[in-house]
């Protein structure tokens, strides 16, 4: 069965602390790994897509990796601006057509 | 501006009473979807449209209709909504099939209360 974990549920940074946060999934057949952003009150906002085992890329302060059977999404030196809940999500093949997966999402706040 | 727009953002209703929740893109994109997002359990596909008058069931369609008459419109139906239908909701679109290297857009969300 196709799954996707994300850990820690939440997680609180001092500015400036680093951190990751996780992906764990187990897919049949991988059709991308997503990232999107989350502010209160608000829609999802995309961040990246991750195609292949050992892909990264980055967007300011932000940095996704993969791996057969994890993804992370590193932070750098955070601000206070980052505070948000970040999704994971798989791209996968299901009834013929590709959908998405979501994970529950991890809530990130980052305190000065 | 690019955008996914959803209404109502806010609603309470009573079981039983039928609702509309409506959505548009003007992005002219093909794929359309709505999702629902309860605490601890992500974003669930309720229904999702490949194109005008294409549309399927998602993992949570039950108690729910959709129609897709327009390329730009995408509404929600709730025929009889019970209180297990209380939820966030949101639309969102794709160039293509979702999933298929394509980044999805999202609405803002409708948040909906069913006493």
């Amino acid at each position: 069965e196709d799954q996707v974990t994300q850990s820690p549920e939440a997680l609180r940074l001092q500015e400036g602390e680093s951190s990751s946060l996780n992906c764990s999934y187990t897919v049949s057949g991988l059709r991308g790994l997503f990232w999107y952003r989350q502010d209160p009150g608000k829609g999802p906002e995309f961040l990246f897509t991750l195609y292949s085992a050992g892909e990264e890329k980055e967007k300011e302060r932000l940095k996704a990796t993969l791996t057969k059977k994890e993804s992370f999404l590193h932070i750098t030196a955070p601000k206070p601006e980052d505070s948000a809940t970040y999704l994971c999500a798989l791209g996968v093949v299901a009834g013929g057509y590709n959908k998405l997966i979501f994970g529950a999402g991890t809530r990130l706040a980052v305190h000065p | 501006e690019a955008q996914v727009t959803q209404n109502p953002r806010y609603l309470i209703t009573v079981t039983g009473k039928k609702l509309t929740v409506t959505c548009s893109q003007n992005m002219n994109h093909e794929y359309m979807s709505w999702y629902r997002q309860d605490p601890g359990l992500g974003l669930r596909q309720i229904y999702y449209s490949m194109n005008v008058e294409v549309t399927d069931k998602g993992d949570v369609p039950e108690g729910y209709k959709v129609s897709r008459k327009e390329k730009r419109n995408f509404p929600l139906i709730l025929e009889s909504p019970s209180p297990n239908q209380t939820s966030l909701y949101f639309c969102a679109s794709s160039k293509g099939l979702a999933g298929s290297y394509n980044e999805q857009f999202f609405g803002p969300g409708t948040r909906l209360t069913v006493l």
